[in-house]
C-alpha cells in the first residue's frame, strides 16, 4: 500500500487564522481525497483532489473555506480558512491504490486541529 | 440515499470471545465494503474488504458476512484480544471496479473493548 504522511501532525491555532495542511505519498495516484473526523465521530469527505483540475467538493464544504491545491501525483495540500472552534477535527487524506483492484483507500495519520 | 448505518455503537468483549459488528446500507449501487480499525490519535487502517458477489470473506481472525439481500454487512472478530481495542468503521463505495474512482460512505464506528 501507499505510504502517506502529513505535516502537521497536530496544531493549535487562534480563531480567524488559516492553517495549511499537506498531504505526501510516496507513489503516484490520480486521486486523493479529504475527510474530515470531529472528535468522536466518523468521517466526513470535504473534497476529491484530481492533479490538474479544480478539486470537487462534497455538500457542507466550500473552496472559500477549504481551499486545495494538488500540484503533482503525490502531493496535495488542504487550507482551513478563517478558522473558528468548530473547525476543530481531525484532518485526514487517503489515496486509492490502483496497483491493485479498484476500491482500495488508503489514509494518512491525520492532522489534529485545535482552534482556541 | 447514500447512508451506511452501523451497529452497536460501543462493544464490550472478553479476550478470547467473538465481536460482532454490523452494518446496514440502503443504496444497491454500492460495490465494495471495506472495514476499517482505527486506533486513538492514528488515520483509519484498512482492515479487509468485500465485493457483493460473495458472501463471506475471511483473513486471519477477521471475517467479513455480507447479506446482499439484506443490504447488510457485518464484522466477526474471532478470538478477540486486547490489542484489538479500536473503533472500527464500516464504509460502502460506488464504482469500485475498473479505473473509476469513487469516494467512501463511513459508518457512525463502533468502539470496541477487548477486556484482559
Amino acid at each position: 500500500s501507499a505510504v502517506i504522511s502529513q505535516k502537521p501532525s497536530r496544531d493549535i491555532c487562534q480563531r480567524g487564522t488559516s492553517l495549511t495542511i499537506q498531504c505526501q505519498v510516496d507513489s503516484q495516484v490520480t486521486m486523493m481525497f479529504w475527510y474530515r473526523q470531529q472528535p468522536g465521530q466518523s468521517l466526513t469527505l470535504i473534497a476529491t483532489a484530481n492533479q490538474g483540475s479544480e478539486a470537487t467538493y462534497e455538500s457542507g464544504f466550500v473552496i472559500d473555506k477549504f481551499p486545495i491545491s494538488r500540484p503533482n501525483l503525490t502531493f496535495s495540500t488542504l487550507t482551513v480558512s478563517n478558522m473558528s472552534p468548530e473547525d476543530s477535527s481531525i484532518y485526514l487524506c487517503s489515496v486509492e491504490d490502483l496497483t491493485r483492484q479498484g476500491g482500495k483507500q488508503f489514509f494518512g495519520p491525520g492532522t489534529r486541529l485545535t482552534v482556541l | 440515499q447514500q447512508q451506511v448505518k452501523q451497529s452497536p455503537q460501543s462493544l464490550i468483549v472478553q479476550k478470547g470471545g467473538i465481536s460482532i459488528i454490523n452494518c446496514a446500507y440502503e443504496n444497491t449501487a454500492f460495490d465494495y465494503f471495506p472495514w476499517y480499525q482505527q486506533f486513538p490519535g492514528k488515520g483509519p487502517a484498512l482492515l479487509i474488504a468485500i465485493r457483493p458477489d460473495v458472501s463471506e470473506k475471511k483473513e486471519g481472525r477477521f471475517t467479513i458476512s455480507f447479506n446482499k439481500s439484506a443490504k447488510q454487512f457485518s464484522l466477526h472478530i474471532m478470538d478477540s484480544q486486547p490489542g484489538d481495542s479500536a473503533t472500527y468503521f464500516c464504509a460502502a463505495l460506488f464504482n469500485a471496479g475498473g479505473t473509476s474512482y469513487g469516494k467512501l460512505t463511513f459508518g457512525q464506528g463502533t468502539i470496541l473493548t477487548v477486556h484482559p
